[in-house]
């Protein structure tokens, strides 16, 4: 089944204590990207990758880190979180053609006490 | 720049249709999509269309665009229960694989 996998689904840490959310996809696409979904702003892109080692920042990337090491990987780095970064997150996956239908993963919500 | 608009919230009877308006400003907008989010899970895409067309049409959905206003609706027809989600509308460049996504429209379908 074509799919986009992240993990942890929730998660509630302290401020500081560095996570990492993994993505995964299997449908071999080049891109991905990461959003953050919050109330009354929509999704916002955090970075996304165009390819093997091929990272760049989106609109809000402040506080992130990525990298993308294998095709099918792009996890997400907080290396020392904080309460602003309270949000429901996104993996999402695409081939680079015209339409550009996006696949999303289930969503990861973060909570940063 | 580029933005996307969209209300926030939209209630209608079951059974009546629906229409989810949205306003973006790049005109140089190549396809313009329709996700949904259903409560606790990721978006899917509905429909999408490319900017030389004015209409789609697929089983209950209609989307139309209008480019000279940079206007995009989605009509669903006889709304059900299980269309209740949030809706977004989303834009993407020729010039960028980047997709631009509104704040989404919140559905409630009364029964």
């Amino acid at each position: 089944e074509a799919q986009v996998t992240q993990n942890p689904r929730y998660l509630i840490t302290v401020t500081g204590k560095k996570l990492t959310v993994t993505c995964s996809q299997n449908m071999n696409h080049e891109y991905m990207s990461w959003y953050r979904q919050d109330p009354g702003l929509g999704l916002r892109q955090i970075y996304y990758s165009m390819n093997v080692e091929v990272t760049d920042k989106g609109d809000v990337p402040e506080g992130y880190k990525v990298s993308r090491k294998e095709k099918r990987n792009f996890p997400l780095i907080l290396e020392s979180p904080s309460p602003n970064q309270t949000s429901l997150y996104f993996c999402a996956s695409r081939k680079l053609d015209r339409t550009g239908e996006l696949f999303f993963g289930e969503g990861s919500r973060l909570t940063v006490l | 720049g580029e933005d996307v608009e969209q209300s926030l919230f939209l209630s209608v009877r079951e059974g009546d249709s629906s229409v989810i308006n949205c306003t973006y400003t790049d005109s140089s907008s190549t396809y313009l999509y329709w996700y949904k989010q259903e409560p606790g899970a990721g978006l899917q895409l509905l429909t999408y269309i490319f900017s030389n067309m004015d209409m789609k049409q697929d089983q209950r959905l209609t989307v139309l665009l209008n480019k000279k206003d940079k206007h995009l609706s989605l009509r669903i027809a006889d709304t059900q229960t299980g269309d209740s989600a949030i809706y977004f509308c989303a834009e993407s460049m020729d010039s960028s694989y980047k997709l631009i996504f509104g704040s989404g429209t919140r559905l409630l379908v009364r029964p």
